[in-house]
């Protein structure tokens, strides 16, 4: 159990277009999600945290008018690249906190997402 | 927010134990320790989590000592299919303040 998916696995645009992702949680509800960016060797990087019904809560330095995140079901988040660029590419990945208010929890991630801005 | 320090790498040869420690000197009350693990070009996979002294699964062991500013995450037998980028992190749950550090980077050679 504890499934988290995203589609598509794995994306290539233009620059200037935009790009959305998709996050579910097959077999839970996860009244949080969380969206990370990895670059090429590097860690993941927090972007923001999205709950269900409410707008979503940026990181410092994470422009909120470029990714777009939108959290309009317990089982579904969707981050959305706008007005893409070259820098944008990197590999985005979504979790699911499974449960609301609990002290002790798991985190489980979707298989990321490949962005390629051309 | 609890940093976390991790060796960069470790080397290992199949079929050792493979012990990776983890340090987090400023962990909260309400922190939970939670170790990942991450293959390229996937989504980081849980572990183990614990609290305090021990846990154990049927991959992996988790000590904790009494004062909990330090983790070891303990792998039996690695095989080469445990290569990967292993994290350690505290937080105490949902309210997004999980920080990824650099994570300790694990080869297993035959």
């Amino acid at each position: 159990g504890a499934v988290v998916s995203q589609h598509p696995s794995w994306v290539i645009c233009k620059s200037g277009t935009s790009v959305k992702i998709e996050c579910r949680s097959l077999d839970f509800q996860a009244t949080t999600m969380f969206w990370y960016r990895q670059f090429p060797k590097q860690s993941l990087m927090l972007m923001a945290t999205s709950n269900e019904g409410s707008k979503a809560t940026y990181e410092q330095g994470v422009e909120k008018d470029k990714f777009l995140i939108n959290h309009a079901s317990l089982t579904l988040s969707t981050l959305t690249v706008t007005s893409a660029h070259p820098e944008d590419s990197s590999f985005y990945i979504c979790s699911a906190v499974q449960g609301a208010g609990v002290r002790s929890y798991e985190q489980y991630f979707g298989p990321g997402t490949r962005l390629t801005v051309t | 927010l609890a940093k976390t320090t991790q060796p960069i790498s470790m080397d290992s040869y199949e079929g050792q134990e493979v012990n990776i420690t983890c340090s987090h000197n400023n962990i909260a009350t309400n922190d939970y320790i939670t170790w990942y693990q991450q293959f390229p070009s996937q989504g980081p996979r849980f572990i183990i989590q614990g609290y305090k002294t021990k846990v154990t699964n049927e991959v992996a062991s988790l000590f904790i000592p009494a004062d909990r500013k330090s983790s070891t995450l303990s792998l039996p037998r690695v095989s080469l299919s445990d290569t990967a980028v292993y994290y350690c992190l505290v937080g105490d749950g949902g309210q997004g303040n999980l920080i990824f550090g650099k994570g300790t980077k694990l080869s297993v050679k035959p």
